[in-house]
């Protein structure tokens, strides 16, 4: 079965400083990979997408991820953090075409002026 | 503007009295879904629907009901709430033409039952 293990239910940085959110995953086939972001009383949105046209993908407010095969990963990292992006983090994994999406357990980031 | 909708946002009622959050999509995708967010377990999904008239447990459907009558609507219904389903419900919905398109959520329905 595919899934996605996000590491560290909370992080905390400070602002200014680099934030590295870490989801590895596990898939007998080629993964699609999701990161959505989710402020406090809000639903989900989207952050960013691997589809495998490129393992360095770019997505909204400066993240990034990097996907890595060889590690199975796929973590979410901005240089410089900002108050704006205390939220919790979903890394998302879509099996199949037709099956739905397997989220991690989430991931709380708070940033400390 | 594209849009996931829920009904109520905020349910406050008591055990055993039947509701039901409505769900609506604009974006004519095929494939709906109702999840349940609790601390430290993440979203766990509760049921989903390929199209119209096709729907499918998730991971816990017990105490749940669905419909899909039509693609735009995705009705959670509770037929005997208990103080266990308290929780954050969120719908979602994407198409299905590729494994990279995007899901769309719902702003989300919070859910206390006494």
């Amino acid at each position: 079965a595919q899934s996605v293990t996000q590491l560290g239910s909370h992080v905390s940085v400070s602002e200014g400083a680099l934030v590295l959110l870490r989801c590895n995953y596990s898939s007998s086939v080629p993964p699609y990979l999701f990161w959505y972001v989710q402020y406090p009383n809000q639903g989900l949105q989207l952050l960013l997408k691997y589809t495998s046209a490129a393992t360095l993908v770019k997505g909204i407010n400066g993240f990034e991820a990097e996907f890595k095969k060889s590690e199975t990963s796929f973590h979410l990292t901005k240089p410089s953090a900002h108050m704006s992006d205390a939220a919790e983090y979903f890394c998302a994994v879509v099996p199949s075409g037709n099956t739905p999406l397997v989220f991690g357990k989430g991931t709380r980031l708070s940033v400390i002026a | 503007e594209a849009q996931v909708t829920q009904n109520p946002r905020y349910l406050i009622t008591v055990t055993g009295k039947k509701l039901t959050v409505t769900c609506s999509q604009n974006m004519n995708h095929e494939y709906m879904s109702w999840y349940r967010q609790d601390p430290g377990l993440g979203l766990r999904q509760i049921y989903y629907s390929m199209n119209v008239e096709v729907t499918d447990k998730g991971d816990v459907p017990e105490g749940y009901k669905v419909s899909r009558k039509e693609k735009r609507n995705f009705p959670l219904i509770l037929e005997s709430p208990s103080p266990n389903q308290t929780s954050l419900y969120f719908c979602a919905s994407r198409g299905v033409a590729t494994r990279t398109d995007t899901q769309y959520f719902g702003p989300g329905t919070r859910l206390t039952v006494l």
